[in-house]
């Protein structure tokens, strides 16, 4: 089993739609959950983060994390042009002195006008 | 400030040539990474670095080296191409903690023939 699962996608939605991303992950050590969001042509930035379980807001965004199930999610809300892009979910995990991170295969989302 | 710029942006080799990439970062970070994203395999690490003129190999570092003399700069060369190394290869630096997110260049598009 792979250590972080991502669903490739494509995904294609219209604007204005509610656009939920998903990663599983394998390793219960991981503790820090991460979203990159990748244009075409462009680097991987940082979109959210998050420590814990539970959810967390900015702006039209929410990240989740589902610990006891391995599980986290990004929501977008009201989806704009814009947001078409590559979404990668990225977990660290520190281990006996040492760290790791593990980035998930990304989902390549497009929002159509 | 830059932030992480990479060059060249594209570069074609036949197989066999030589070249060096090169990844520059203006934010004083220790720790400096160079990954591969092909299409389905996700970003791969290939060769990281925790300080000036420290290296070590990540998950993919066959047929690639580094160097990193100076802490702002990191070099992936490779001294045989090979049709295999195409693919678009990332530069990312950190703070090197677990809980610190990475900064990416926005990439070289490689082409070995």
């Amino acid at each position: 089993q792979k250590e972080v699962e991502q669903d490739p996608g494509p995904l294609s939605v219209p604007e204005g739609a509610i656009v939920s991303l998903n990663c599983t992950y394998s390793n219960s050590a991981f503790q820090y959950f991460m979203w990159y969001r990748q244009y075409s042509r462009k680097g991987p930035e940082l979109l959210m983060y998050t420590y814990s379980s539970g959810n967390k807001e900015d702006g039209r965004f929410t990240a989740q994390v589902d610990k006891s199930s391995k599980y986290i999610s990004l929501f977008i809300r009201d989806s704009q042009p814009s947001d078409s892009a590559t979404y990668l979910c990225a977990m660290t995990s520190r281990e006996g002195g040492s760290e790791k991170l593990v980035f998930g295969k990304g989902t390549k989302l497009t929002v159509n006008p | 400030n830059a932030g992480v710029t990479q060059t060249p942006k594209f570069r074609v080799l036949k197989t066999g040539q030589s070249m060096t990439l090169l990844c520059a970062q203006d934010m004083n970070h220790e720790y400096m990474y160079w990954y591969r994203q092909d299409p389905g395999m996700g970003l791969r690490l290939i060769h990281y670095s925790v300080g000036e003129g420290t290296t070590a190999k990540g998950e993919v570092p066959d047929g690639y080296n580094v160097s990193r003399l100076k802490k702002q700069n990191f070099l992936l060369g490779l001294e045989s191409a090979a049709p295999s190394q195409t693919s678009v290869y990332f530069c990312a630096s950190g703070r090197g903690s677990y809980n610190s997110p990475l900064h990416f260049g926005n990439g070289t598009r490689l082409t070995v023939t």
